[in-house]
């Protein structure tokens, strides 16, 4: 079973417009993390945004918002005021289990984004 | 720039070869991952290491090794490549035991020819 599902393969944007990026996970560990990254054609992973489990507060990075939906396991990419650099593919990410226990992230498999001038 | 530094960028090689792949972590960290990124497997786990230990395997082939000296950089060995090894192998770094964020290196695109 898919453990992070993105619905959207791709998604189209006008610049300063604002938009949303679906993730949804699946885990019956009560201790876990979200991740978003953002990889441009040139291929480097850039780390956006992280939300724990426990975290009362959806997660905010300057232009980057979290909306974190724990009873619809959703965690969903905010991007506010979209810029031509955003064009990239972005990766919603989870790691299972508490810090200090299992290591790894299981990525979706990522939304292509295009911001339109 | 995430402080992580792999190399090489690139990496053309035959089939039956063995490659080794750089990581140095971003100062302070301790833990390292390897991913492996193909267009048909997406984003792949391979293997965490912790201050020179191994911590996690995911998803690697007995054909990859790891591992992660006293200095931290960690070294990811490919042997008797096949043309489906060729993708982009990304290493990470994270300074907390626990992934709370974790930087990564700019990759490293193999392409097994």
């Amino acid at each position: 079973a898919q453990k992070i599902t993105q619905t959207q393969p791709g998604m189209f944007v006008q610049e300063k417009e604002a938009v949303t990026l679906d993730c949804t996970y699946d885990t019956s560990d009560p201790s876990y993390g979200l991740f978003w990254y953002k990889q441009p054609s040139s291929g480097e992973m850039i780390f956006l945004i992280y939300q724990g489990s426990y975290d009362q507060q959806n997660a905010t990075e300057g232009r980057y918002s979290l909306n974190f939906q724990k009873a619809r396991k959703s965690a969903n990419l905010v991007i506010s005021a979209s810029q031509l650099g955003d064009s990239a593919m972005y990766f919603c990410a989870m790691r299972e289990g508490p810090q200090g226990g299992s290591e790894k992230l299981v990525f979706g498999k990522g939304t292509k984004l295009t911001v339109n001038p | 720039d995430s402080g992580v530094t792999q190399t090489p960028k690139h990496l053309i090689t035959a089939t039956g070869q063995r490659v080794t792949l750089r990581c140095s972590p971003r100062s302070g960290d301790l833990s390292v991952y390897w991913y492996q990124q193909s267009l048909d497997q997406g984003l792949q786990f391979l293997i965490h290491y912790y201050n020179g230990e191994e911590r996690a395997k995911g998803n690697i082939l007995e054909r990859f090794s790891a591992q992660q000296f006293p200095d931290l950089h960690s070294e990811l060995n490919l042997s008797s490549l096949e043309l489906g090894d060729s993708a982009l192998y990304f290493c990470a770094s994270s300074s907390t035991r626990g992934v709370t964020e974790a930087f990564f290196g700019q990759g490293t695109r193999l392409t097994v020819v």
